[in-house]
């Protein structure tokens, strides 16, 4: 399996709900990312975990919040999320952390404040 | 601060025509750089990186240190090359953190 698996693909939500995004990849890779992208904006990197720490938080809200139960999950619960947090929200994988991995990344999850 | 720019938000080209997406970098120290390629429809993926040296899909990337420039080109565009590129910093010995530029939408007419 050399994917990044996402689910949902999709998800509205309410600005009083708690959801949660799930990632997955069965690649080995020790560093996993989450990542914002707004409508035609470049990947704004969330979050990075590095055999299963958190290493890097980028000052994002505390309505995010990432974890990592084992090295091939990585989940973001989102809770009183706000209209402006709607956007593809992308999960990536890499064998180690550092320049030298490729990152593999997801295909996403859109989505919705209402 | 690490720094990428991409100078061009479109690009458009004639199919066969030569294609060159412009990047360049700040950063003090030496980077790894890379060119990220998302199709319509489809996932963010690597289409190549400096440290490779590779030529994928035709196209080809050079570090150019003094210049400070990591340009993407290809002699012949084709219309299956129409997607978005980003092109990608990470500072070698860093943290975790890959800088992106914010962007080409390339376009190839027929």
């Amino acid at each position: 399996d050399t994917e990044v698996t996402q689910t949902p693909k999709h998800l509205v939500m309410g600005m009083t709900n708690k959801k949660s995004l799930k990632c997955e990849q069965h690649m080995g890779h020790r560093a996993m990312y989450w990542y914002k992208q707004k409508a035609k904006k470049p990947p704004e990197l969330m979050f990075v975990y590095s055999y299963e720490k958190l290493s890097i938080n980028e000052s994002v809200p505390s309505r995010f919040s990432p974890e990592c139960p084992n090295s091939s999950l990585l989940n973001l619960h989102l809770h009183a999320l706000q209209p402006e947090d709607s956007a593809l929200y992308l999960c990536a994988s890499s064998p180690g952390s550092g320049g030298l991995y490729e990152q593999y990344f997801g295909p996403g999850t859109r989505l919705t404040v209402t | 601060a690490q720094r990428v720019t991409q100078p061009e938000k479109l690009l458009s080209v004639f199919k066969g025509a030569p294609v060159e997406l412009k990047c360049n970098y700040s950063y003090s120290g030496s980077p790894e750089l890379f060119w990220y390629v998302q199709y319509s429809r489809q996932r963010l993926q690597l289409l190549l990186r400096h440290i490779s040296r590779e030529s994928i899909k035709g196209f080809t990337a050079d570090l150019n240190k003094g210049e400070t420039s990591f340009h993407l080109k290809k002699p012949f565009a084709q219309e299956e090359d129409s997607a978005m590129y980003y092109c990608a910093l990470h500072p070698k010995g860093g943290s975790e953190k890959l800088v992106f530029g914010k962007g080409t939408k390339l376009t190839v007419n027929p």
